[in-house]
């Protein structure tokens, strides 16, 4: 049963540029759900996909934006590179478990973002 | 607003010992989940276990243990008979269990442990 996929594993990248990550769901999950981690900190929520529509965001600018496709792969677009851009960036998928329950997110091994 | 604290930036531990990390959490709803995640220097966050805010007996999953006092809004990780392979950053976070905000975990700013031999 493989587990949550992203690619690519790195990448460099110059301000002012843009980016596409790619991430594959856990088997039998239909959600997807964005984050990034700065060096240091913990990861901080961008935004999450369910039925292809972004259902929740977090705080961060327009320059960011994502896409869910009809087999729950998800894509995350970054558009004018900033310095301050550089990070580890986590796609997790998970799956309903219920009303009275958040549900658990599963993580993938992430992409590295350095921008110059 | 939710907001976590943990207030341990690294920790250290003898193989075979126990050790806990201390997360507290804010927040003024009543339907929340809490979460540990472990991050090895591979990058991958893998979950370890959780607690619903209306569970009332601390959850547990295999060496891992959650000690979750509702009242001090804490939820430490246990952590029985430490490996070397636990040496790791260890994040707590949660959710809120409402419609438009169950999937935007919080985060920590997480505890690097060091498990010596």
């Amino acid at each position: 049963d493989a587990g949550v996929t992203q690619s690519p594993t790195h990448l460099i990248k110059t301000r002012g540029q843009q980016v596409t990550l790619r991430c594959s769901p856990k088997s039998g999950h239909d959600t997807v759900s964005w984050y990034q981690q700065a060096l240091g900190q913990g990861p901080q929520f961008i935004f999450q996909y369910y039925e292809e529509e972004e259902r929740q965001r977090g705080n961060f600018p327009d320059r960011f934006s994502g896409h869910q496709f009809p087999n729950y792969s998800s894509e995350l677009n970054v558009n004018a590179l900033l310095l301050g851009d550089s990070a580890l960036y986590l796609c997790a998928s998970s799956l309903w478990r219920g009303p009275r329950w958040g549900p658990i997110q599963y993580f993938g091994a992430g992409t590295r973002l350095s921008v110059l | 607003a939710q907001k976590i604290t943990q207030t341990q930036p690294g920790m250290f531990v003898q193989e075979k010992e126990a050790v806990t990390l201390d997360c507290t959490y804010d927040t003024s709803d009543q339907s929340y989940g809490l979460f540990w995640y472990k991050q090895p220097s591979s990058g991958e966050m893998i979950f370890l276990i959780y607690q619903g805010s209306y569970d009332e007996q601390n959850a547990t999953e295999g060496r891992y243990s959650l000690n979750f006092q509702k009242a001090r809004k804490s939820a430490n990780l246990v952590i029985s008979a430490s490996q070397l392979g636990d040496s790791a950053m260890y994040f707590c976070a949660m959710i809120l269990n409402s419609g438009g905000s169950n999937y935007k975990l919080t985060f920590g700013k997480g505890t690097l442990l060091t498990v010596n031999p």
